[in-house]
């Protein structure tokens, strides 16, 4: 099956600078790839994803870019504000008609003010 | 209202009792998850179902069951409960126009004394 791996576990940055999450998977059949945001006492929120045919997304302040070759996938958050503090999780599935994701083990940011 | 519910929002029950989370949506898709999230391990998928007669396992189903008693509730039953099956769970909808993001409820902290 499905593997993510997540890193940084944890990760703290001075508002205003920008913040990194990576994430790899395993089974190349995979092709979406999502973006959740978990604040505290909450379920997870999706915040952005992608196709495996587009290489980058941007909404407002945050980017997800996709390396199927190196089958990676990495979270970007630039101008950090401190209601971004949350865990971040990343996840994978096969798409429209197999939903079944598998989530990375999640990141806690941190925005120091 | 909360378009993904969860009852009892926290439990605490003894070992070997049988337990009974339920969850119910108004947003009516067709597919619905459980997942339980412990601290370092991320979401991990216990069941879940892509319409009322289809139940499939997910990655740690053992010693959980589950009831589709209808397009939109979804129960989730340990059996037995024991200390290790504490944790925090969520339920969780997709479906059409939404497609592939799920949508997750509050969550239920569960303890097993």
């Amino acid at each position: 099956g499905e593997n993510v791996e997540q890193h940084p576990s944890t990760l703290s940055v001075q508002e205003g600078d920008s913040a990194v999450i990576k994430c790899t998977y395993s089974d190349s059949a995979s092709n979406y790839f999502p973006w959740y945001k978990q604040e505290l006492g909450k379920g997870p929120q999706l915040i952005i994803d992608i196709r495996s045919n587009v290489g980058e997304k941007k909404d407002q302040r945050i980017a997800v870019t996709l390396n199927k070759t190196a089958k990676h996938f990495s979270l970007h958050i630039t101008e950090t504000q401190p209601e971004d503090s949350a865990v971040y999780f990343c996840a994978a599935s096969k798409g429209f008609g197999n939903e079944k994701l598998t989530f990375g083990t999640g990141t806690r940011l941190t925005i120091i003010p | 209202d909360a378009d993904v519910t969860q009852t009892p929002r926290n439990r605490i029950t003894k070992t070997g009792k049988r337990i009974m989370l339920e969850c119910s949506q108004t947003k009516g898709h067709d597919r619905m998850y459980w997942y339980r999230q412990d601290p370092g391990l991320g979401l991990r998928l216990i069941y879940y179902s892509f319409d009322v007669k289809d139940i499939n396992k997910g990655e740690i189903s053992d010693g959980y069951s589950v009831s589709r008693q209808a397009q939109a509730k979804f129960s989730l039953s340990l059996e037995s409960a024991i200390p290790n099956q504490t944790a925090l769970y969520f339920c969780a909808t997709s479906g059409r126009p939404a497609g592939n993001e799920q949508f997750f409820g509050p969550g239920t902290r569960l303890t097993v004394l």
